[in-house]
Formats: structure tokens, sequence, C-alpha cells
């Protein structure tokens, strides 16, 4: 079964920084382009990063560029999300999600709660 | 960029038919087929129900179609059920290498 876990989230200051992680499992991690994907609370969903299967290619949404770095580790099957300089507005829910195509999100994690606040 | 239109709520009464379009440009909807879809149920993470505009994974009914005619795609659902009522978001790739979501659709089944 194809297992994504995340784990790192927590109440942050702003300014501040923190390091989401995600665990695969139930397949040949490093095939797959991984993403993740944030949803503020009641808000939609907005697409935040991706990175291809051997780490070597990122892409990051205007929002968090620059500021968020994406990382793969394939011999552990990690995925991890740097965030610094944290503001309110990157307070959200975290997903992990595996990329198909280019246009398969396939599957989620169960994401994990990022609160920025003083 | 700013993110793909859709409508804010769409209903429908068990049984019926409905379909939930989403708006982009050229440059992302227009410009690939490569379109999805996603079922988010209150405090659960989303599932895909279509991707490449109108295929369809394993185990997702055939109640649930995609297509797509120049920037606008749209899904829908066939036959309504109880089980069906959720947000809806649509999802395009775009040509900055980059992904954008709709604003997502509440389906409410009467």
């Amino acid at each position: 079964e194809v297992q994504l876990v995340e784990s790192g989230g927590g109440l942050l200051q702003p300014g501040g920084s923190v390091r989401l992680s995600c665990a695969a499992s139930g397949f040949t991690f490093s095939t797959y382009w991984m993403h993740w994907v944030r949803q503020a609370p009641g808000k939609g969903l907005v697409w935040v990063s991706r990175i291809n299967g051997d780490g070597s290619d990122t892409s990051y949404a205007a929002s968090v560029e620059g500021r968020f770095t994406t990382t793969r580790d394939n011999a552990k099957n990690t995925l991890d999300l740097q965030m610094n300089s944290l503001r309110a507005e990157d307070t959200a829910v975290y997903y992990c999600v595996r990329g198909g195509s280019r246009s398969r999100f396939d599957p989620w994690g169960q994401g994990i709660l990022v609160t920025v606040s003083s | 960029q700013s993110a793909l239109t859709q409508p804010a709520s769409v209903s429908g009464s068990p049984g019926q038919s409905i379909t939930i379009s989403c708006t982009g440009t050229s440059s992302d909807v227009g410009g690939y087929n490569y379109v999805s879809w996603y079922q988010q149920h209150p405090g659960k993470a989303p599932k895909v129900m279509i991707y490449d505009v109108s295929n369809r994974p394993s185990g997702v009914s055939n109640r649930f179609s995609g297509s797509k005619s120049g920037n606008t795609a749209s899904l829908t659902i066939s036959g309504l059920q109880a089980e069906d009522e959720a947000d809806y978001y649509c999802s395009s790739y775009t040509s900055s290498s980059t992904w954008l979501f709709g604003g997502g659709t509440k389906l409410t089944v009467l």
C-alpha cells in the first residue's frame, strides 16, 4: 500500500523556521516526482513545490520562492520542506503528494498543520 | 498567477447530473492536457478523481467524467449520490512549470 506520512509541524513564530518531513512507503520513491500542496484553514488548495526523482530539479510557487526549499533522500525514502522566514499567511495544512503524470497528484498524505502566530 | 476559476457552489438532487467548470488561460488549462480534479470530504485529504483531462484512476466510479474545451475544463458527475457531497478542486500544469488549483466548488446533494 502506498503511504505518505508527514511530520514536523506545529506552532511557529513569524520569521521563524521549520522543517517538514514526509516518509514514503509502498512504491519506488526515486522514480516519482513529489510535491507539497498546502491548504489554509477553510480555504482552497495551493500548490507549493515540486522536486524531480533524483532531486536535481525543483520548482516553487512565487509566494514561497526563496524562503522554502524542497529536498529528498532517496536512500531513506523521505521528502523534506525547509520553511524559513515564516509569515502568518504560511499557516496551513501541508500535504505531501506523489506526482504521477504532470496532472496526477496521487496519493496525498494525511497533512500536517503549520501555524505561524506570535 | 491567479487561481483557476470555479463556481463557489453547485447543487443537485440524487440521480441528477451536475457539471463543475474550471476556467484558466492558454498558459495553463488551454495549453496542456494536464488538468485534474480532486474530491475532498471535510477533514480528509483530497483524492484524485480525474487526471489528464479525462482519465479516471482505477477504483473511481465511472459516474465521474472530465472534458476540456479551450481554456475551460469540466467535471461531470452523473447519477448523483449522497456520498458525492464534498468540495471539488481542479488543477492544471502551467507554462511556468508550476501548477495551479481552482478555488474549489462545494457540491451539495439536495
